[in-house]
């Protein structure tokens, strides 16, 4: 079955660091989307970066990057010079492109960023 | 407006009660859908329209009733509800249904069963 599994309950970062929110999938299907979505406390889910299975290069969106793993299934999320806006839930989750949109959800980790 | 909006932001209904949550979105997408979130737990997809047309329900109980009438336009019909429906559910929007096209999300509506 797929599954998409978030370790990190929590995470504390000091502004201006860098972070890295851990994010392992589980499916046997060779085709696949791995997501990172934000979840600010006012309840709306934002995208944020995008990996296919197939491509080659870590997908990269500004401050964010995805280091994608692919033999250890990972899909880990680097924010790169945290800021205090960036305090929220972070999702990873999982599509597989022949299930048709089917988005497959992880348990969330609430990242907070301290001054 | 722009994006996906959802309305009421907040609703607040005992179990006999019958309301509607509202979904649209501005995108010229194809595809929406519609999600739980209940405290603790994943998001749950529940339902998936493509064109109008039903093609995921995720064993979701009938007091639960969607409704596309048309592509920008997405409702959840609901109707004697459980308190552990309790829940944000949020509406989301793609280009098409295929796997590589992301999804945006409206800002949710807050349910409380009383």
């Amino acid at each position: 079955a797929q599954k998409i599994t978030q370790t990190q309950p929590g995470m504390f970062v000091q502004e201006k660091e860098a972070v890295t929110l851990d994010c392992t999938y589980d499916t046997s299907d060779p085709s696949y989307g791995l997501f990172w979505y934000k979840q600010p406390s006012s309840g709306e889910m934002i995208f944020l970066i995008y990996q296919g299975s197939y491509d080659q290069q870590n997908a990269t969106e500004g401050r964010y990057s995805l280091n994608f793993q692919k033999a250890r299934k990972s899909a880990n999320l680097v924010i790169s010079a945290s800021q205090l806006g960036d305090s929220a839930m972070y999702f990873c989750a999982m599509v597989l492109y022949n299930q048709g949109g089917k988005l497959i959800f992880g348990q969330g980790t609430e990242l907070s960023v301290k001054p | 407006e722009t994006g996906v909006t959802q309305t009421p932001r907040h609703l607040v209904m005992g179990m006999t009660n019958k309301k509607s949550l509202k979904c649209e979105q501005h995108l010229g997408h194809n595809a929406m859908y519609w999600y739980k979130q209940s405290a603790k737990k994943p998001l749950e997809l529940m339902f998936v329209y493509s064109l109008e047309e039903r093609v995921e329900n995720n064993s979701v109980p009938s007091r639960f009733s969607p409704e596309c009438p048309n592509s920008s336009h997405l409702f959840l019909h609901l109707h004697t509800l459980q308190p552990e429906d309790s829940a944000l559910y949020l509406c989301a929007s793609s280009l098409a249904i295929s796997g590589t096209n992301e999804q945006f999300f409206g800002p949710g509506t807050r349910l409380t069963v009383l």
